[in-house]
């Protein structure tokens, strides 16, 4: 399993801002994912996360609104810009771990973000 | 793409009862099915997981089945206890990425 960490736990935000949001695995990975779970909702998959590349976007997620970074193996992060109310979720990030498939994903701790 | 059906959406059992929990998906080229259990205000848990090659797969008193062919999966828990209570989802992937069921809440009632 791998172990993740993210940082802050916890953000208030007033509308307009931009908060990024960083995720470490304690071992190198090559997936890296971005979830965000609405109160009381599942997990939306925003995008992978590409070591050396552009991410990878889902329907509905765009770049200029969820740029994505991931410099390494170990460290990913994800700026949600321009925040509006509507953006108030919990944010969690994932590492895909395995020695074939790579696809057991273990979670991080996730960051509640409130937007004023 | 992937869409993943989950049932039911509460379910309430006694301590000690069987606690069964379906998906459907509709990709056939998803070969990775894994289950997730989540505690409120705490990450997601993987609980166990099984790939398109196995029909079944036991962990103590969690199992899940899987039907290729109805494209369905399930989760057994048997011998409820007060701390399986929380919500579950189940996932299903194709690409390693994961698509996930809209989740059940179980309360195993003492």
């Amino acid at each position: 399993s791998a172990v993740i960490s993210q940082k802050p736990s916890r953000d208030i935000c007033q509308r307009g801002t931009s908060l990024t949001i960083q995720c470490q695995v304690d071992s190198q990975v090559t997936m890296m994912f971005w979830y965000r779970q609405q109160p009381g909702q599942s997990l939306t998959l925003i995008a992978t996360a590409n070591q050396g590349s552009e991410a990878t976007y889902e329907s509905g997620f765009v770049i200029d609104k969820f740029p994505i970074s991931r410099p390494n193996l170990t460290f990913s992060t994800l700026t949600v810009s321009n925040m509006s109310p509507e953006d108030s979720s919990i944010y969690l990030c994932s590492a895909g771990t395995g020695t074939v498939y790579q696809e057991t994903q273990y979670f991080g701790p996730g960051t509640r973000l409130l937007v004023l | 793409g992937e869409n993943v059906e989950q049932h039911p959406s509460t379910l309430s059992v006694q301590e000690g009862d069987s606690a069964v929990i379906k998906c459907t998906y509709s990709d056939s080229a998803s070969n990775y099915f894994p289950w997730y259990k989540q505690e409120l205000g705490k990450r997601p848990q993987l609980i166990i997981d099984i790939r398109s090659n196995v029909g079944e797969k036991k962990d103590q008193r969690i199992a899940v089945t899987l039907n290729k062919t109805a494209k369905h999966f399930s989760l057994h828990i048997t011998e409820t206890q007060p701390e399986d209570s929380a919500v579950y989802f189940c996932a299903a992937s194709n690409t390693g990425k994961l698509i996930f069921g809209q989740g059940t809440t179980l309360q195993v009632k003492p």
